[in-house]
């Protein structure tokens, strides 16, 4: 199984869709998470982290089930800004360092 | 602060040439790391470092390679010789402990 694991996409959704990604990480002693945003042939640059009581952050929101090993972010009312690749980060723990980056989610928003 | 500055913005060099990448951290980070990204395999960690010293090489692809950091405020990646399986984008990043990652605009590489 891979460290990181997400669902390559591409999602194509209409203007305000809602779209969910999930992510999956192997390490059950993982430490924090995030959602990095990426457009193209850009850097990656954090859209948020992900906390054990999930969070929101306007249209977005965070869900971490330490159980299952799985990360989630609900965008609503996609707007067509929101056209990028969403990275799923996981640190394993033991240090800051050390952070793992699943490969992506495409998601394209059509008017 | 300008951010992580890389350079070159962009490289094509030849097989068997050796590449060097340039990387300032943002001042007052204390973790360094430089990452590849393809298409293939998304972005894989190469090396990173904590207070200028290398942690954890492994991901290092093989001897060809090779990272630095000596000093606070700049570190190198090399590549010696280049190969066309190189060729992708480097990217080096910086965190402050506690904060997020910041990433630099990346060096496109192109070995031919």
């Amino acid at each position: 199984r891979k460290e990181v694991e997400q669902d390559p996409g591409p999602f194509n959704v209409p203007e305000g869709a809602t779209v969910a990604f999930n992510c999956t990480y192997s390490n059950s002693a993982s430490q924090s998470f995030f959602w990095y945003r990426q457009d193209c042939r850009k850097e990656p640059k954090l859209l948020m982290s992900v906390y054990s009581s999930g969070n929101e952050d306007g249209r977005f929101t965070a869900q971490l089930n330490r159980a299952s090993q799985y990360i989630s972010l609900l965008i609503r009312d996609s707007k067509l800004s929101d056209s990028a690749t969403y990275l799923c980060v996981v640190n394993p723990g033991g240090s800051q360092g050390n952070l793992i980056f699943g490969k992506g989610t495409k998601l394209s928003v059509k008017p | 602060d300008a951010g992580v500055i890389q350079s070159p913005r962009h490289e094509v060099t030849e097989m068997g040439q050796e590449v060097t990448l340039r990387c300032k951290p943002i001042s007052g980070h204390d973790y360094l790391f430089w990452y590849r990204q393809t298409m293939m395999r998304g972005l894989e960690l190469l090396i990173y470092f904590n207070n200028n010293v290398p942690i954890d090489d492994s991901g290092m692809p093989e001897d060809r390679f090779s990272a630095k950091m000596p000093n606070a405020s700049f570190s190198t990646l090399k590549i010696q010789p280049s190969e066309p399986r190189d060729s992708a984008v480097y990217f080096c990043a910086s965190i402050k402990e506690g904060s997020e990652a910041f990433f630099g605009q990346g060096t496109r590489l192109t070995v031919v």
